[in-house]
């Protein structure tokens, strides 16, 4: 059971907004930021956004993060079939003194 | 360019021990941290551990402690993972993964992962 919660899945057209979600605590995303990963099969995540909404170098603008409370949302514009990976938030948690993640959510393009 | 390349697969027996490393490439290699991450086969990652090689002290998830340490090598810049008393549910690929100055900040980037099987 994950601290951080995550839709298992999620899906959309090529060209869709997808807004995917992680839910947490006052102890982790209420007091942190959240990060978020790409996953692909078979390889090592990447990250994808840090400090809620932050793309590092390389990372297509068409990834957006946005926070609210103990709640965060990835949300990825003009999507594309390459876009089709795994994707997890995770937050220090204050309490458990270490990160947290989100179970993760599979996020299939139709 | 940082890298982290990790050691090979590894299969024990249950009660076993297994040691994976970590070996960073750049510079400043003691001022950041390195965490280690699992992921069970099919499932989601779960974090192990991290130790910030300038300060030493590693500091391991609630439900690791006491079966895992982690320490930090400057001169070959590595960083070792020993998991202890193994268990069929230790089966996952482990990885390490580099954050900044405090344990708390973001993973970036990622060793390749090490799988390691437990069975008899």
């Amino acid at each position: 059971q994950s601290v951080l919660t995550q839709p298992p899945s999620a899906s959309g057209t090529p060209g869709q907004r997808v807004a995917i979600s992680c839910s947490g605590g006052s102890s982790n995303i209420g007091s942190n930021p959240v990060n978020w990963y790409q996953q692909f099969p078979g390889t090592a995540p990447k990250l994808l956004l840090h400090s809620d909404n932050q793309r590092p170098s390389g990372v297509s603008d068409r990834f957006s993060g946005s926070k609210s409370g103990t709640s965060a949302s990835l949300a990825i514009s003009g999507l594309q079939s390459e876009d089709e990976a795994d994707y997890y938030c995770v937050a220090w948690d204050d309490r458990l003194k270490g990160p947290v993640f989100g179970g993760g959510t599979k996020l299939t393009v139709l | 360019q940082v890298q982290l390349v990790q050691s090979g697969t590894e299969v024990r027996k249950p009660g076993s021990s297994v040691k994976v490393s970590c070996k960073a490439s750049g510079r400043s290699f003691i001022t950041f941290s390195y965490s280690w991450v699992r992921q069970v086969p099919g499932q989601g990652l779960e974090w192990v551990g991290v130790i910030i090689p300038t300060f030493g002290t590693p500091k391991y998830a609630h439900q690791m402690q006491g079966r895992v340490t982690i320490t930090a090598d400057e001169p070959t810049t590595t960083v070792y993972m020993e998991l202890r008393g193994l268990k069929p549910e230790d089966t996952a690929v482990y990885f390490c993964a580099r954050g900044g100055g405090a344990p708390e900040d973001w993973f970036d980037p990622w060793g390749q992962g090490t799988l390691v099987t437990v069975s008899s």
